[in-house]
């Protein structure tokens, strides 16, 4: 079974510091991975995914994140937080094809302080 | 390119009820899966549907079903409401290739009294 945890429901940074929100994964099968943002009243927006080939992902919005097998790991990170960084941040992992369907992690909130 | 469209946005049931909510995925798209979101439970995966067939399904009641149209448009409904059915329900659309990503409508806030 596949299952993603997330350390740190809640998470603050000051503006331009560096943001790190943790992701550690649990899959029987290779995974794919992703990384989520939600804002207010708002779905779900597409940050960053890791398929196959190169384990550093930079993504939307100046985040990146990278994929350590040894460490099951995908954390994202960002050098400097802006104000409008501040949402919930989901990490999520898949089987791909006709086991597509995600397997979300609880989600970190991220606040930015001025 | 149109996104993922779900329709009611806001939605108030009174327990018992039955509601049916609707989303319409991004063109060309041919998988459908749908999304409960609550507080206590986060994001859970209900079901997904491919070329009208259900081919997916998560932990949930017999009362959570849905459907799928030639279109690509799908239908979820929930039939006698409880209250712990108050949730945040998303849709997300894919083209389900190997390590697509999923395309996610702004939701459906559904209430139950």
């Amino acid at each position: 079974a596949q299952s993603v945890t997330q350390l740190g429901s809640h998470v603050s940074v000051s503006e331009g510091a560096l943001v790190l929100l943790r992701c550690n994964y649990s899959s029987s099968v290779p995974p794919y991975l992703f990384w989520y943002v939600q804002y207010p009243n708002q779905g779900l927006q597409l940050l960053l995914k890791y398929t196959t080939g190169a384990t550093l992902v930079k993504g939307i919005n100046g985040f990146e994140a990278e994929f350590k097998k040894s460490e099951t790991s995908f954390h994202l990170t960002k050098p400097s937080a802006h104000m409008s960084d501040a949402a919930e941040y989901f990490c999520a992992v898949s089987r791909g094809g006709s086991q597509g369907n995600l397997i979300f992690g609880k989600g970190t909130k991220l606040s930015v302080k001025p | 390119k149109a996104g993922v469209t779900q329709t009611p946005r806001y939605l108030i049931k009174t327990r018992g009820q039955q509601v049916t909510l609707s989303c319409s995925p991004i063109s060309g798209h041919r998988s459908v899966s749908w999304y409960q979101q609550t507080p206590g439970q986060g994001l859970q995966f209900l079901f997904e549907y491919f070329s009208e067939t259900q081919r997916n399904k998560g932990n949930f009641p017999g009362r959570f079903s849905g459907r799928q149209f030639s279109n690509s448009r799908s239908e979820m409904n929930v039939s006698t409401l409880e209250l712990g059915d108050s949730a945040l329900y998303l849709c997300a659309s894919s083209l389900a290739r190997l390590g697509d990503e999923q395309y996610f409508g702004p939701g459906t806030r559904l209430t139950v009294t």
